[in-house]
């Protein structure tokens, strides 16, 4: 049974900062894993996805990795913006269904 | 080629009401799934639908609720009788073959509220 968790809850950071978001997961038979934004009362935006062959994905400002040997992934966000403030979710499949981690909370200040 | 699409986008229902969400995948795409987000918490998987087919209903509740993707026309999430602990996000993605190697699309979410 998968399960994924995310470390750290919330997180609070000046603008122009460097941070990391991290993903664990437990079976790390996986196909791929994707990374989700939501804003607040809004849906879900992917991100990135990395297929297991990956080891990482970029798009913009945006890193992720995928371990898959460690079963982790990590979201990176370079010079952090106030827009990027929002829920960010990690999903990684079980069959044909996704498996959340509960999210982390981002705010950064301006 | 538009998105996962999802109707109402907000839902008030009394309770023991019956509450009928729409979701029509993207153009191509013929697997949906629906997820629920209760307030405060993650987003868990309910059911997957291909054509005609549940694929997997694990996640749904054993009452009142039912999902179909008939051949024509979007998927219908159908909850009976609701009751406030319905009160949630409930959302719908589809993915073009199997989102074992596939990305999950998602849609903007229903919300519905029961009072």
């Amino acid at each position: 049974k998968q399960e994924v968790t995310q470390i750290p809850a919330a997180l609070s950071v000046p603008e122009g900062e460097n941070l990391v978001l991290n993903c664990s997961f437990t079976d790390s038979a996986i196909y791929n894993l994707q990374w989700f934004r939501q804003d607040p009362g809004k849906g879900l935006t992917s991100l990135l996805l990395i297929q297991s062959s990956q080891r990482e994905q970029t798009s913009g400002r945006l890193n992720a990795s995928l371990d898959k040997s460690s079963g982790r992934s990590t979201l990176y966000i370079a010079a952090s913006q106030p827009g990027d403030s929002a829920t960010y979710l990690c999903a990684a499949p079980n069959g044909n269904k996704l498996v959340f981690g509960a999210g982390t909370i981002l705010r950064v200040k301006s | 080629n538009a998105g996962v699409m999802q109707n109402p986008r907000h839902l008030v229902r009394r309770r023991g009401q019956e509450a009928r969400l729409r979701c029509s995948p993207m153009k191509g795409h013929s697997h949906v799934y629906w997820y629920r987000q209760l307030p405060e918490e993650g987003l868990k998987f309910m059911v997957y639908l291909q054509k005609e087919n549940i694929i997997d209903e694990s996640g749904m509740p054993k009452e009142r609720f039912s999902a179909e993707f008939p051949k024509e026309g979007p998927s219908i999430l159908r909850i009976q009788q609701v009751v406030r602990g319905d009160s949630a996000a409930y959302f719908c993605a589809s993915s073009p073959e199997t989102a074992a190697v596939y990305e999950q699309y998602f849609g903007p979410g229903t919300r519905l509220t029961v009072t």
